[in-house]
């Protein structure tokens, strides 16, 4: 089976501009989490999205949102970018949620000026 | 809210030593405990998992134990090679559609 992908890899915008980032999961995977990965602050959780709907959320301002299509890709959305937006964004998915392996994509980077 | 502590930050150790990683949690309700393993560059890959009604699970040189009494899980690598350097992570789910990680241990061995 294909891995996790991300697209784009990396991406360069400007504070205030806002940015959309791609997640496709394993085939077969219902699940996708999302995380922002930086160096002072390891992997912080941003949300996960099952069955297109969200069930959990991490504690990061309404900029950040996401959702998820019927073929389980993912999306997140990131809206009035913040210098302290450059980051690392990885995706994980799994078959399902709560307890389960999590895959990661190789993650998207981040860099906003 | 859900917090997992994660140590040492750094840790150093010679070709053929042990190397030990500590997580402490804090939800008692989490059930699920996988360790990842990021090398530079890399995406972070499952190595080993353990789940609440399991002590400890042993894959080939690595091992994890879990006290869920004291909400405790260690990673424990033996005869430790230099393709072993890298930051390990632990995590912990509670079956709630999240998933907490620690902040990571950067591990360097030594030739």
């Amino acid at each position: 089976k294909a891995g996790v992908t991300q697209t784009p890899r990396y991406l360069i915008k400007t504070r205030g501009q806002q940015v959309t980032l791609s997640c496709s999961p394993i085939s077969g995977h219902r699940s996708v989490s999302w995380y922002q990965q930086t160096p002072g602050q390891g992997l912080q959780f941003l949300f996960e999205y099952f069955s297109e709907t969200q069930r959990n959320k991490g504690n990061f301002p309404g900029r950040f949102s996401g959702r998820q299509f019927s073929n389980s890709r993912s999306e997140m959305n990131v809206s009035t970018l913040e210098l302290g937006d450059s980051a690392l964004y990885l995706c994980a998915s799994s078959v399902t949620s709560g307890g389960t392996e999590q895959y990661f994509g190789p993650g998207t980077r981040l860099t906003v000026t | 809210g859900e917090n997992v502590e994660q140590h040492p930050s750094t840790l150093s150790v010679q070709e053929g030593d042990s190397a030990v990683i500590k997580c402490t949690y804090s939800d008692s309700a989490s059930n699920y405990f996988p360790w990842y393993k990021q090398e530079l560059g890399k995406r972070p890959q499952l190595i080993i998992d353990i789940r609440s009604n399991v002590g400890e699970k042993k894959d080939q040189r690595i091992a994890v134990t879990l006290n869920k009494t004291a909400k405790h899980f260690s990673l424990h690598i033996t005869e430790t090679q230099p393709e072993d350097s890298a930051v390990y992570f632990c995590a912990a789910n509670t079956g709630g559609f999240k998933t907490i990680f620690g902040a990571g241990t950067r591990l360097f061995v030594k030739a």
